[in-house]
């Protein structure tokens, strides 16, 4: 079975740039999430999608990011502009979740961002 | 949910099993245990959950105290491969499935 893929790997932008990231879930996976993760702390969520709807959002900075998730399957989370601490690693993890069972999240690689 | 506490690092030796253990005195009787892990380099793995009693798979062992105040991860033969920080969530009936991570335990494995 594929796992989760990512893409870019790495990136690196100027502060006030954008840049997209993209995540292809596991197949059938109808939950994806989207993960910051700063150097040295544990993952953080930034979204939350059950098939192409929004769970939750609460941490995600709205003023500059965004993510969709079209038709339920691939999604896309962008940042603009961009700042110095946005570098971290964005981690996608998708999972078969539904309703209150709780399923193992897999994640992908990640995208390693860094905003000089 | 309810906020677990781990130690922030471990040592072990090669083949030795392996004890990292986690509290979550406010655990709430619907919670459920999971461990996650992430090697360098890499997004986090699944490794095991549990609600009230013991777990073992060909991971690793979940145990559980009896007031489920404190669960033991059990890595029964260390490997080099197992060196990660290893992170201790509990997840609650309601709780959208999504992940709350703290600072975890990084274990070293020695040769």
């Amino acid at each position: 079975e594929a796992g989760v893929a990512q893409s870019p790997r790495y990136k690196i932008i100027e502060k006030r740039q954008s840049v997209a990231f993209w995540c292809n879930p596991i197949s059938g996976h109808a939950t994806l999430y989207w993960y910051q993760q700063i150097l040295g702390q544990g993952p953080k969520l930034l979204i939350q999608f059950q098939n192409n709807g929004v769970v939750d959002d609460s941490q995600l900075p709205k003023d500059r990011f965004s993510a969709e998730r079209l038709k339920g399957v691939d999604s896309t989370l962008k940042i603009q502009p961009a700042k110095l601490e946005d570098s971290a690693v964005y981690l996608c993890a998708s999972s078969s979740y539904r309703g209150r069972i709780v399923y193992e999240q897999y994640f992908g690689p990640g995208t390693r961002l860094t905003v000089t | 949910d309810a906020k677990t506490t781990q130690p922030n690092s471990m040592e072990s030796n090669e083949e030795e099993p392996v004890h990292l253990p986690c509290n979550h005195s406010t655990i709430s009787g619907t919670d459920y245990i999971h461990w996650y892990r992430q090697l360098p380099s890499q997004g986090p793995e699944y490794v095991i959950h549990g609600l009230t009693s013991n777990v073992n798979n060909r991971m690793a062992s979940l145990a559980i105290a009896e007031d489920r105040k404190s669960s033991t991860l059990i890595l029964h033969r260390a490997t080099l491969r197992d060196a990660a920080v290893y992170y201790c969530i509990l997840i609650g009936l309601g709780n959208t499935g999504k992940l709350i991570f703290g600072q975890g335990t990084t274990l070293q494995v020695k040769p």
